[in-house]
């Protein structure tokens, strides 16, 4: 059974400062994905990782996987506070088997990011 | 991009009744789609694997006989929640998978139901 992990699970920052949340996985999937989730919405799209050393930056935000760690992590830079939300980070079960449909997610616990000035 | 859209939103039932959900992709042709469960300060859960044309694969625990799939097309899905009762109360979310230049699952707006 694919089991993904996030931590922290809570995270008060200042803004200005930066920080690094981060998901394991169990078994070997080179299908990662980040999204973003504002309260009472649903799930905004921040980044797909498809492969080894993969890196993709936006803004403040910047996410890396290693399949080898089973890692990825989502680091942010100079926190604002319109950063605060809940991250999830999800990996994609038909990515384990190398198979060629899309979307089907085991999701992390998330992470509640708060942002104070 | 692409979009997945799905309504009502919201809605509140009462309890013995059933509730339909349906999520559209709108700019892409999606022949898998997902459905998933969120309850307060939880993550997701898959609930189901919606296939066009065939029966929906369900995740372990899931009532079939419940939760209603219907992929009758390749750009709509339906999730019926039938003999809704308060612990259905949840946030719905579908999500369909595209690949274009490159690999997205994506989401819709999810709807919130409350089964009184």
């Amino acid at each position: 059974e694919l089991k993904v992990e996030q931590n922290p699970l809570f995270l008060s920052m200042q803004e200005g400062k930066n920080y690094t949340i981060y998901c394991n996985y169990s078994t070997t999937s080179d299908r990662l994905y980040w999204y973003r989730q504002d309260p009472g919405k649903s799930l905004e799209s921040l980044f797909v990782l498809l492969s080894n050393g993969a890196v993709k930056q936006e803004g403040r935000l910047m996410a890396s996987l290693d399949t080898k760690a089973r890692l990825s992590t989502l680091h942010i830079t100079a926190a604002v506070h319109d950063l605060s939300a809940t991250y999830f980070c999800a990996v994609d079960m038909d990515g384990l088997a190398g198979g060629t449909s899309y979307g089907k997610l085991t999701f992390g616990q998330g992470t509640i990011l708060t942002v104070h000035p | 991009g692409a979009v997945v859209s799905q309504h009502p939103s919201r809605v509140i039932c009462k309890s013995g009744t059933s509730v339909k959900i349906e999520c559209r992709s709108l700019d892409f042709q999606a022949t898998t789609m997902f459905w998933y469960r969120q309850f307060p300060k939880q993550s997701l859960m898959l609930m189901a694997t919606s296939n066009e044309g065939s029966k929906a694969t369900y995740e372990q625990g899931v009532e079939k006989d419940k939760f209603l799939i219907n992929h009758a097309s390749l750009t709509l899905s339906t999730l019926t929640v039938t003999s809704a009762h308060p612990e259905d109360s949840s946030f719905y979310i579908c999500s369909a998978g595209f690949w274009g230049q490159t690999i997205w699952a994506f989401f819709g707006q999810g709807t919130r139901l409350t089964v009184v």
